[in-house]
């Protein structure tokens, strides 16, 4: 299925632990995002990358480390988690118009972390 | 900067009621406009888009039309169904400094919507 995916679906770890998340999407597009959702289900951008060039670095502690390989891959690295970055994150792509805007985006099925 | 307000859930309605969900925005220039939806332990749908003022967006009997005089983009649908029960999101993309939004989408809080048979 072209779709946009994320792993894992569920993450459980301890205060102080480093844990990743990973996220590929086969839909072609040139542009993917991470967005966090909290517990109110208020969602937030967090970082955007186009073509492996990152071109959203919101306001975001500089634990949280974003890596693409790839077009079709990001993932979020997260150093000495904290009782707050418990939350659902939310991978998203999309790709960009021959004007210079963005097209709609995709989201996929989010990664839902606590942190105890 | 770029905000969204929705109206306040939840809503609570009964199968075959008529929906409103309040959105206005505030934005510089001319935002795209969008609803998703997100059901139960589900990632984000798009559900529908406007690009541009007075653009009417539907899908699946929802409907939600671009007002810039208004600044609004309010979501409409005529008979709501069981299926419908889902948290509902206005989004905008907006511009930032330099002209472009790099796709970067503003949410409204959600709003929690069930309904019953």
């Amino acid at each position: 299925d072209t779709a946009v995916s994320q792993t894992p679906k569920y993450l459980v770890t301890q205060m102080g632990n480093d844990k990743s998340i990973k996220c590929e999407q086969n839909l072609g597009h040139d542009t993917m995002y991470w967005y966090k959702q909290d517990s109110k289900k208020f969602l937030k951008i967090m970082f955007s990358y186009n073509n492996k060039e990152l071109i959203i670095n919101e306001t975001v502690p500089n634990r949280f480390s974003p890596k693409s390989p790839d077009k079709a891959h990001l993932n979020l690295h997260i150093n000495s988690l904290e009782l707050g970055d418990s939350a659902v994150y939310f991978c998203a792509s999309s790709s960009t118009m021959t004007s210079g805007g963005y097209n709609e985006q995709f989201f996929g099925p989010g990664t839902r972390l606590t942190v105890l | 900067g770029d905000s969204v307000t929705q109206m306040e859930g939840p809503v609570t309605l009964s199968e075959e009621a008529f929906l409103t969900i309040n959105c206005t925005y505030t934005a510089t220039g001319y935002p795209s406009l969008f609803w998703y939806v997100q059901y139960p332990g589900e990632g984000l749908q798009l559900l529908l888009k406007a690009t541009k003022a007075d653009d009417k967006g539907s899908n699946k009997g929802f409907e939600a039309t671009y007002r810039k005089e208004t600044t609004s983009f309010h979501l409409e649908k005529g008979s709501v169904q069981v299926s419908d029960s889902a948290v509902y999101f206005c989004a905008l993309q907006g511009l930032v400094a330099g002209g472009t939004s790099y796709g970067k989408l503003t949410f409204g809080q959600g709003t929690i919507l069930t309904v019953h048979p």
